[in-house]
């Protein structure tokens, strides 16, 4: 079957620019994470959703990002008013289940350029 | 919370040898998971293995297995037989047993010389 996909795979944005970056996860896949991977890093957790509800978003850098799963599959990160510390590969990843032994399934990321 | 230390920012290999990946890890929890990740150059992060913690027994998959040692908070990967699609970034990751987001380390660029 089809694994993560993200869209874009790229995205460049003026500085003070809104961004919308989208994740279809795995079909069936209730979990879903975001992650962000600055440059030479591994990547860093943002927020997590159990079906739609949104159970940590403890990751978020600031105010400006925010994260929706309203229907439990497809979710979009956003970022209002990007700041060039923003530019990275954010990662979205899905699961099957809930529980630390659940494999995650990681998209191939959406690299952020904030100029 | 969880720390994860990987102290190699780069490694090297020759094909078809054999290569070991070193990882540290701390967390205040007695139930764990670990993981480690491959990400290939503009490609999407894969799992390569993983070992839970309450499992004496070191996790193999094919040509790659580990070194789980617990008291000492390791968690060393080796690669056998090295392919040249072995060449990648490496994550050593963490997951708590009361929590669902992974810890990465900063990873390890593995370069396998032909």
């Amino acid at each position: 079957g089809a694994g993560v996909s993200q869209s874009p795979r790229y995205k460049v944005a003026k500085r003070g620019q809104d961004v919308a970056l989208r994740c279809d996860p795995i079909s069936g896949h209730v979990s879903l994470f975001w992650y962000q991977q600055a440059l030479g890093q591994g990547p860093e957790f943002l927020t997590y959703f159990q079906n739609e509800a949104q159970l940590d978003k403890s990751g978020l850098p600031s105010d400006r990002f925010f994260a929706e799963r309203p229907e439990g599959s497809v979710s979009t990160l956003k970022i209002q008013r990007t700041q060039q510390e923003d530019s990275a590969v954010y990662l979205c990843a899905s699961s099957s289940r809930q529980g630390p032994a659940s494999t995650q399934y990681f998209g191939p990321g959406t690299r952020l350029l904030v100029l | 919370a969880q720390t994860v230390t990987q102290s190699q920012p780069e490694m090297s290999v020759q094909e078809a040898e054999t290569v070991t990946l070193s990882c540290t890890y701390d967390t205040s929890e007695s139930d764990y998971y670990l993981f480690w990740y491959k990400q290939p150059p503009s490609r999407q992060m894969i799992l390569v293995i993983r070992q839970e913690a309450y499992k004496q027994q070191n996790a193999t998959e094919n040509r790659f297995s580990v070194n789980f040692q617990k008291a000492a908070k390791s968690f060393s990967l080796k690669i056998s037989d090295s392919q040249l699609g072995d060449a990648a970034m490496y994550f050593c990751a963490s997951r708590g047993g009361s929590n669902y987001k992974l810890t990465f380390g900063k990873g390890t660029l593995l370069t396998v010389n032909p």
